[in-house]
C-alpha cells in the first residue's frame, strides 16, 4: 500500500542554519508529493506540492523535488528563521485521491 | 472565497457516549476527507466523502461514520466513545479528480474522552 515515512524529529536549529527534512515514500503509479506545516493550536497548511517526477516545489524558501529514481521528497532551506518553529509533515496522494497518506511528523525548533 | 471551518473547536466527552463533529468544506470543494491526529503523531486517514457516499476508508471501526450533505458539508459521528478516541480530528476538503491540488485543511476539533 501507500506509505510515507519521514525523518523522526525533533528537529533544532539555530536561526540561518540550513534545513533538511528526509521523506520517502512508497506507491504504486505516480502519486502527487506534498509538503504541509502546522503551526500549534493549527490544523494543517498547504507548504509546497510537486506531481510528476523532477518537478520542483517551492514557497517560502523551501524546495522539494520530487525523485521517483530514490523515492524521496526531501524538505530544504537555505535559512531557517525563528517563525519557521512548526511540526512538518510530508504526504502523498494517489491519483485516485481518496486517501492522502501522511508521515509521522517532524518537530523544527529554530533557536535565535 | 471561504476556507474550511469546523465547529466545535473543542469538546469532552465521557466514555460511552457519542459525539458528531461538523465540517464546511471551502467554496467550489465537493469532497470531503476525515482525519484523527493522535498527540504527537501524522493525521491518519478515518473516511472520504463525495456525491453524497462514503468514496474510501482507513482502519477505523464501524462506529466512526460520516455523512455528507448536499451543500458539500459534512459530518463525523463517533458511538461508544472509548479513552483512545481522544484526538484532533481535521478536516479536509478537496476537489475530487484534481488529486495534485492538495487537501484545504481546518484547524480542527480537539476530542477529550474522559
Amino acid at each position: 500500500g501507500n506509505s510515507v515515512t519521514q525523518m523522526e524529529g525533533p528537529v533544532t536549529l539555530s536561526e540561518e542554519a540550513f534545513l533538511t527534512i528526509n521523506c520517502t515514500y512508497t506507491a504504486t503509479g505516480y502519486p502527487s508529493l506534498f509538503w504541509y506545516v502546522q503551526y500549534p493550536g493549527e490544523g494543517l497548511q498547504l507548504l509546497l506540492k510537486a506531481t510528476k517526477a523532477d518537478d520542483k516545489g517551492s514557497n517560502k524558501g523551501f524546495e522539494a523535488t520530487y525523485r521517483k529514481e530514490t523515492t524521496s521528497f526531501h524538505l530544504e532551506k537555505g535559512s531557517v528563521q525563528v517563525s519557521d518553529s512548526a511540526v512538518y509533515f510530508c504526504a502523498l496522494s494517489p491519483p485516485n485521491n481518496n486517501d492522502m497518506r501522511f508521515g509521522a511528523g517532524t518537530r523544527l525548533t529554530v533557536k535565535p | 472565497e471561504t476556507g474550511v471551518t469546523q465547529s466545535p473547536t473543542h469538546l469532552i466527552k465521557t466514555r460511552g457516549q457519542q459525539v458528531t463533529l461538523r465540517c464546511s468544506s471551502q467554496s467550489g470543494h465537493n469532497t470531503v476527507s476525515w482525519y484523527q491526529q493522535a498527540l504527537g503523531q501524522g493525521p491518519q486517514f478515518i473516511f472520504q466523502y463525495y456525491r453524497e457516499e462514503e468514496n474510501g476508508r482507513g482502519n477505523f471501526p464501524p462506529r466512526f461514520s460520516g455523512l455528507q450533505f448536499p451543500n458539500y458539508s459534512s459530518e463525523l459521528n463517533v458511538n461508544a466513545l472509548e479513552l483512545d478516541d481522544s484526538a484532533l480530528y481535521l478536516c479536509a476538503s478537496s476537489l475530487q479528480g484534481v488529486f495534485n491540488y492538495g487537501y484545504t485543511f481546518g484547524s480542527g476539533t480537539r476530542l477529550t474522552v474522559v
